[in-house]
């Protein structure tokens, strides 16, 4: 399977505790995004890279939120000291992007998270 | 007024029926169109990717944006029960952050 992979594929985690997300993008896509999906809304954006470089932060991440792609390959989403609105499913998307064009973005499985 | 407004449905149709799929939205500098189709608890698939005004077909699908209306459209002709799915519309002005309608639930019914 060439598409974007997410692991872990669910998390339930207690309020306070630290929890760790990774996504895999589609191997040749230089630009990676993060997106927050709660029940009955569309996805809202949290932030993307391109390459390594994180390039926007959305409002949405506060300062609990960090995210990583230090290779500009993987990417990792990190959220410290979860609280319960924290519970939602987070998406990676992939695409690429070149001087005069970027590719749409491909939409991984996402990692559902729930906060007790 | 949201950015993207989407009728969360549920939109029930039998099957083999068209069904009518639309947003509206007010950012007038949304250049980029797309419908993505999403099952429940997965992640969002590409359906259809439009820039700029028009339509466009692939399949039984068709497409279709209006800028000056800032109104979009997906078309699914000869609808199957396994179209039965979440349909989300989705825009953006550059070529990175995209937002996204509510979705419209959607039901074939057999």
């Amino acid at each position: 399977d060439t598409g974007v992979s997410q692991d872990p594929r669910h998390k339930i985690t207690k309020r306070g505790q630290n929890v760790t997300f990774r996504c895999d993008p589609i191997s040749e896509h230089n630009r990676l995004y993060w997106y927050r999906q709660t029940l009955g809304q569309g996805p809202e954006f949290l932030t993307y890279f391109q390459n390594e470089a994180q390039l926007e932060k959305s409002r949405l991440l506060s300062d609990r939120f960090s995210a990583e792609r230090p290779k500009g390959s993987f990417s990792t989403l990190e959220i410290q000291r979860t609280e319960q609105g924290d519970s939602a499913m987070y998406l990676c998307a992939s695409s690429s992007s070149g001087r005069g064009y970027t590719d749409t973005q491909y939409f991984g499985p996402g990692t559902r998270l729930t906060v007790l | 007024q949201k950015e993207v407004e989407q009728d969360p449905g549920p939109l029930s149709v039998p099957e083999g029926a068209i069904v009518s799929l639309n947003c509206t939205y007010s950012n007038s500098a949304f250049q980029y169109f797309m419908w993505y189709r999403q099952y429940s608890r997965k992640g969002p698939e590409l359906l259809m990717y439009t820039y700029s005004s028009g339509n466009k077909e692939d399949g039984r699908f068709t497409a279709q944006v209006d800028k000056s209306s800032k109104y979009i459209s997906l078309f699914i002709r000869d609808s199957q029960p396994s179209d039965s799915a979440t349909y989300l519309c989705a825009m953006s002005d550059r070529d990175d952050k995209i937002i996204f309608g509510k979705g419209t639930r959607l039901h074939i019914l057999p």
